[in-house]
C-alpha cells in the first residue's frame, strides 16, 4: 500500500537552530507533494507544494523542501527555526493526476524554545 | 468567499447515538474529503467524493455514511457513535492538486 513516513515523532530546537525534517513516500508513479503545518487548536494550511519541475521548492514563512527522487524523499528545511515555528508539520503525497488521494503522514512536533 | 466551513466545532455523543458532521465549501470544488486525527496517526482518509452523486470509501470508511447531492455540501454521518470515533474530524476540497481544509470538528464520543 502506498505511504508517507516521517521520520521524527518530536524534534525540540532552540530559536535560530536550522531545521531539518525527514519524510519519505512508497513508490508509485508520478507524485505531488505537500508539507502542511497545523499550529496549535488551528486547521492544516499548506506550507508548500511540488508537482514538476526544480525539485528544490520555496514556500511560505522561509521554508524549503527537497525532491529527491531517487530516495523517495521530499524534506522539509528552514535555515533558522522561531519560536512562533511550534506547530505539528505533516508530509503528504497524491499519486497520479489532480485526483489521486492525500496520503499524510504521522506528523513531527515541532518545539521550539526561546 | 468563506472556503470551507464545517460545524460544529465541538460536540460530545453518547455512545450509541447518531449525528451529522456537516461541511459546506464555496469554491465549486468538485473533490471533497472526511479525514479524521488521531494523536500520532496523522489524517486518515474516511471518505470522498469526485462530485455530486459519487462517493467512495477511503483508508477507515467503518462507522461513517457520507452522501452528495449538491457541489457545495459534503456531510459525514456517524450512524451509532462509539468511543473510538473519539477524534478530530476535518473536511476537505480539492480543485486539481491543492487542498482546502476547514476548521474541524472535535467530537468526543462518551
Amino acid at each position: 500500500a502506498q505511504s508517507v513516513s516521517q521520520h521524527n515523532h518530536h524534534v525540540i530546537l532552540s530559536e535560530a537552530a536550522s531545521l531539518e525534517l525527514g519524510c519519505n513516500y512508497s513508490y508509485g508513479g508520478t507524485v505531488n507533494l505537500f508539507w502542511y503545518v497545523q499550529y496549535p487548536g488551528q486547521h492544516l494550511q499548506l506550507l508548500l507544494k511540488y508537482f514538476s519541475g526544480d525539485p528544490l521548492v520555496k514556500g511560505i514563512k522561509g521554508f524549503e523542501a527537497e525532491f529527491i527522487k531517487s530516495k523517495f524523499s521530499f524534506n522539509l528545511r528552514k535555515p533558522s527555526v522561531q519560536w512562533s515555528d511550534t506547530a505539528e508539520y505533516f508530509c503528504a503525497v497524491s499519486y497520479g493526476g489532480s485526483q489521486g488521494n492525500l496520503i499524510f503522514g504521522k506528523g513531527t512536533k515541532l518545539s521550539v524554545k526561546p | 468567499n468563506a472556503g470551507v466551513t464545517q460545524t460544529p466545532k465541538f460536540q460530545v455523543l453518547k455512545t450509541g447515538q447518531s449525528m451529522t458532521l456537516q461541511c459546506a465549501q464555496d469554491m465549486n470544488h468538485e473533490y471533497m474529503s472526511w479525514y479524521r486525527q488521531d494523536p500520532g496517526m496523522g489524517l486518515r482518509l474516511i471518505h470522498y467524493s469526485v462530485g455530486a452523486g459519487i462517493t467512495d470509501q477511503g483508508e477507515v470508511p467503518n462507522g461513517y455514511n457520507v452522501s452528495r447531492s449538491t457541489t457545495e455540501d459534503f456531510p459525514l454521518r456517524l450512524l451509532s457513535a462509539a468511543p473510538s470515533q473519539t477524534s478530530v474530524y476535518f473536511c476537505a476540497s480539492r480543485k486539481g492538486f491543492e487542498a482546502f481544509f476547514g476548521q474541524g470538528t472535535r467530537l468526543t464520543v462518551v
